[in-house]
């Protein structure tokens, strides 16, 4: 069975940093692309980031390029997010999802990251 | 920038068919994937590549694309499938969209 289980959202102040993880099982994880998307309160679905199976391949959304970094650890089965210079507008639940063979095929349950003074 | 355009909101009754629209100039030579996100859950795909449902989707799920218009039809309703619903696609940049969103609401 798929499994995505994101953690590490909290509660920073404007320009803090926060590190995102998302443990997947119930599938081979290195052979496949991931994302992260976000989706402010009371708001619509944001694509964040992808990245390929090898990570050879990443892109960014233009809301975060140059402040968040993603990358994947295909001996762990772990997907992070690295997010640096965080805004009030960065404040949303973060979801990561399997992007491969259809984009966002399956969701984690998301994790809420707060940024706030 | 690229937009998807879809209604704020469907009522539909119960048994009914409910039908959400996603428009965009690009879908003429894009692919559309439908989105449903109950309250408090994450998004789950019904239909990929404008028509396609994915196993365990029930078949009273249909989707349809013509020109710039790529449409989610919810067959014979239920409560259960009360549910914001997004459609998805990308630009002639491949830059991925997601529209606004549509709540459907069965009463």
């Amino acid at each position: 069975e798929l499994h995505l289980l994101e953690s590490g959202g909290d509660l920073v102040q404007p320009g803090e940093s926060l590190r995102l993880s998302c443990a997947a099982s119930g599938f081979d994880f290195p052979n496949y692309a991931m994302s992260w998307l976000r989706q402010a309160p009371g708001k619509g679905l944001e694509w964040v980031s992808a990245i390929s199976g090898r990570a050879d391949n990443i892109y960014y959304a233009d809301s975060v390029r140059g402040r968040f970094t993603v990358s994947r650890d295909n001996s762990r089965n772990i997907l992070y997010l690295q997010m640096s210079g965080l805004r009030p507008e960065d404040t949303a639940t973060y979801y990561c999802a399997k992007d491969a063979p259809r984009p966002f095929d399956f969701w984690g349950q998301g994790t809420l990251v707060i940024v706030s003074s | 920038s690229y937009e998807l355009t879809q209604p704020p909101s469907v009522s539909v009754s119960p048994g009914q068919s409910a039908r959400i629209t996603c428009s965009g100039s690009a879908l003429p030579k894009k692919y559309v994937f439908w989105y449903q996100q109950k309250s408090g859950q994450a998004p789950v795909l019904v239909i990929y590549e404008d028509t396609e449902r994915p196993s365990g989707i029930p078949d009273r799920f249909s989707g349809s694309s013509s020109g710039t218009v790529a449409t989610l039809t919810i067959s014979e309703a239920q409560v259960d499938d009360e549910a914001d619903y997004y459609c998805y696609s990308t630009d002639t940049n491949n830059k991925s969209v997601f529209g606004g969103g549509t709540r459907v609401t069965v009463l």
